[in-house]
């Protein structure tokens, strides 16, 4: 079986330009989320979605936005990026809402220069 | 507000002998707690959770951790370590309510293991 993927695996942009990074779920759940992993550090959380619907959303400036399509694929797409938005994104999947069966993808890995 | 604090960035064993990476949690209400581990270019991957059923978890790969609520801990122990053992390890919590746990995990900023022949 599939597990979660994501794309694309590395991306290069510069400051001010607009990213849209993708996650297709396992397939049957119905939720994703999306967390932000700076270098040297633990991911961070970003936002959940649920059935089409936010369920959480993390510290982060409003030029970061997603949705899910009807298929619970996802998308994060991060506005007028900065030096400091240069992270691995990690997307994960789960059956449900709860945070106990979480599956992450291989992240993609986004360079701000 | 929910928090793991992870005593050690980096932790060096030899191949056979135990291992022990620490850490700490604080948490207003009853936590999940879990671990995982991260290998270099892939994705995380749960190695045990803590949901109040017992105090000791047995994980994948021969890890465990013990919840200890009198010293707001949740150490992860292997007895012999492994040279596939070397990554980054994360501590994890989260909140639980009456509806069950919540989706967003709270990372730790991790403990690189290394492992030595």
């Amino acid at each position: 079986d599939a597990g979660v993927t994501q794309s694309p695996t590395h991306l290069i942009k510069t400051r001010g330009q607009h990213v849209t990074l993708r996650c297709s779920p396992i397939s049957g759940h119905k939720s994703v989320s999306w967390y932000q992993q700076v270098l040297g550090q633990g991911p961070q959380f970003i936002f959940q979605y649920y059935e089409k619907e936010e369920r959480g959303r993390g510290n982060f400036p409003d030029r970061f936005s997603a949705r899910q399509f009807p298929n619970y694929s996802s998308e994060l797409n991060v506005n007028a990026l900065l030096l400091g938005d240069s992270a691995l994104y990690l997307c994960a999947s789960s059956p449900g809402w709860q945070g106990e069966k979480l599956f992450f993808g291989s992240g993609t890995q986004l360079s701000v220069l | 507000a929910q928090s793991v604090t992870q005593l050690d960035s980096h932790v060096s064993v030899s191949e056979g002998t135990p291992v022990l990476l620490r850490c700490n949690y604080s948490s207003s209400y009853s936590p999940s707690l879990f671990w995982y581990v991260q290998h270099p270019n892939k994705g995380l991957q749960l190695l045990l959770k803590y949901t109040s059923a017992a105090t000791l978890v047995k994980g994948i790969n021969g890890f465990e951790a013990e919840f200890k609520k009198s010293e707001t801990s949740f150490h992860l122990t292997k007895p012999s370590a492994h040279m596939s053992d070397a990554a980054e390890y994360f501590c994890v919590v989260t909140l639980v309510n009456y509806g069950g746990s919540q989706g967003n995990l709270i990372f730790g900023k991790g403990t690189k293991l290394s492992v030595k022949p």
